[in-house]
């Protein structure tokens, strides 16, 4: 079945040691998202990638990065985590078509706690 | 400016009851609607989504949700709720840059 695959599924850090989640999609969309929900709260988007063209979030932290090396994978940098940085991160496709006629799917999510 | 109001925070309902969940929405153009669904420590699920036609749109698991232009809203409605109806909810719209403006959701609770 086509999906989006996150790995890993339950991700434990130290404050400030790098960690990295990663996304793959075997959709083949053209259009890649990354998401940080807390705890009862809605999906804030970090960052999406249409294609290779990046679009950071005005308010996105410079501690994450992402990276989008080919089509079916993206990955999400955390550079220096912080305690505020515990969350689920969600990543999501979409096909990118014109004029917002488009739906995202989402994969399952990578909850990541800070020690 | 763009949002989407869900005015419920939390809604409890008995096992077998009705159940509608409200949206309004603020965009300067033809709304593109959304609605998902998450179950605890899990993805976002889409139930149902309006692009144009038909302002009753059918979703999975039973969902249904009407389009009211002139109210601007999107709300949610199941004839009889489950107990695996319980979740959190949320209303989306997409804008013209490919990004989905959210509401703040609705976490529903089933009475048995």
């Amino acid at each position: 079945d086509a999906m989006v695959i996150q790995n890993p599924r339950y991700q434990v850090t130290q404050f400030g040691k790098p960690v990295t989640l990663s996304c793959s999609q075997t959709l083949n969309h053209n259009v890649m998202y990354w998401y940080q929900q807390k705890s009862s709260q809605a999906p804030k988007l970090l960052f999406h990638y249409y294609d290779k063209d990046f679009n950071n979030e005005a308010d996105t932290p410079d501690n994450f990065q992402s990276r989008r090396p080919n089509t079916s994978f993206c990955f999400l940098d955390i550079r220096s985590p912080g305690l505020g940085d515990a969350a689920m991160y969600l990543c999501a496709t979409s096909m990118g078509l014109a004029g917002g006629r488009d739906e995202q799917f989402f994969g399952p999510g990578t909850r990541l706690t800070v020690l | 400016a763009q949002s989407v109001t869900q005015p419920d925070i939390h809604i409890t309902v008995s096992e077998g009851a009705s159940l509608e969940l409200r949206c309004n929405y603020s965009y300067g153009a033809t709304p593109y609607l959304f609605w998902y669904v998450q179950s605890p420590g899990q993805g976002l699920q889409l139930l149902l989504k309006y692009f144009s036609g038909d302002t009753l749109v059918q979703g999975i698991k039973g969902f249904e949700a009407e389009f009211k232009r002139s109210q601007s809203s999107f709300n949610l409605r199941k004839p009889s709720v489950h107990w695996s109806d319980a979740a959190e909810y949320f209303c989306a719209f997409m804008d013209s840059n490919y990004q989905l403006i959210w509401g703040a959701g609705t976490k529903l609770i089933i009475k048995p």
